[in-house]
């Protein structure tokens, strides 16, 4: 699977959106873009995918670049709840999950 | 329904000591993963089963790593001769059929801490 880079950290205000961004500048044609999210102390949850349009979930959005070389998960009122580990996996249909380090998300009251 | 179970939820093993890690699938899922995931980082790929078939160990890390699926469905991952580097969270994850982009569910974990 093609490797993905995410910011190490990033910080957001109860109620207000977050946008967590992904690069996958050597992503391919039938490469899925995947987001996982981990809480503390729990396994790995699915949030979202998507392969080239924008996807919508109780959970949050995807938006994908036209070029599909990045994109973007879109919580759209962060809580208090939201604060874990966000990964993005670009995963061949099939094939395993390769996770990388991810983006631990603060979430302030 | 029930999710993906694991037990045990904590092992502390002394070096040298085997231990087993036992997985219990969401019923009906043919596909299960095994993870290692190391303090501070994410989950690195073992093994994975489709049914009772063990398609692909290509992750893990020694001879010492064992793990078997002999019913299709309850999975366990073997450690022989424990060493301090074994310590990690190992996390289990089922899901459909391989074949599609289907999303994995994940148990808890077991912490395993080799002392």
């Amino acid at each position: 699977d093609a490797k993905t880079t995410q910011p190490n950290s990033m910080e957001s205000n109860e109620e207000e959106p977050v946008h967590l961004p992904c690069n996958h500048s050597t992503i391919s044609g039938t490469d899925y873009i995947h987001w996982y999210r981990q809480l503390p102390s729990q396994g790995p949850e699915y949030v979202i995918h998507g392969l080239t349009s924008n996807v919508n979930n109780r959970m949050a959005s995807l938006a994908i670049a036209e070029d599909r070389k990045s994109s973007t998960l879109i919580l759209h009122r962060a809580t208090l709840r939201d604060a874990a580990v966000y990964y993005c996996i670009l995963r061949e249909a099939g094939n395993d999950m390769r996770f990388g380090a991810g983006t631990r998300l603060t979430v302030k009251p | 329904g029930a999710g993906v179970s694991q037990s045990p939820r904590y092992k502390v093993a002394k070096r040298g000591q085997d231990v087993a890690l036992r997985c219990d699938p969401i019923s009906g899922h043919v596909s299960l993963f095994w993870y290692q995931q190391a303090l501070g980082q994410g989950p690195e790929f073992l093994t994975y089963f489709q049914n009772e078939a063990q398609l692909d160990k290509s992750g893990l890390p020694s001879d010492r790593f064992f793990a078997e699926r002999p019913e299709g469905s309850v999975s366990t991952l073997k450690i022989q001769r424990t060493q301090q580097e074994d310590s990690a969270v190992y996390l289990c994850a089922s899901s459909r059929p391989r074949g599609g982009p289907y999303e994995q569910y994940f148990g808890p974990g077991t912490r395993l801490t080799v002392t």
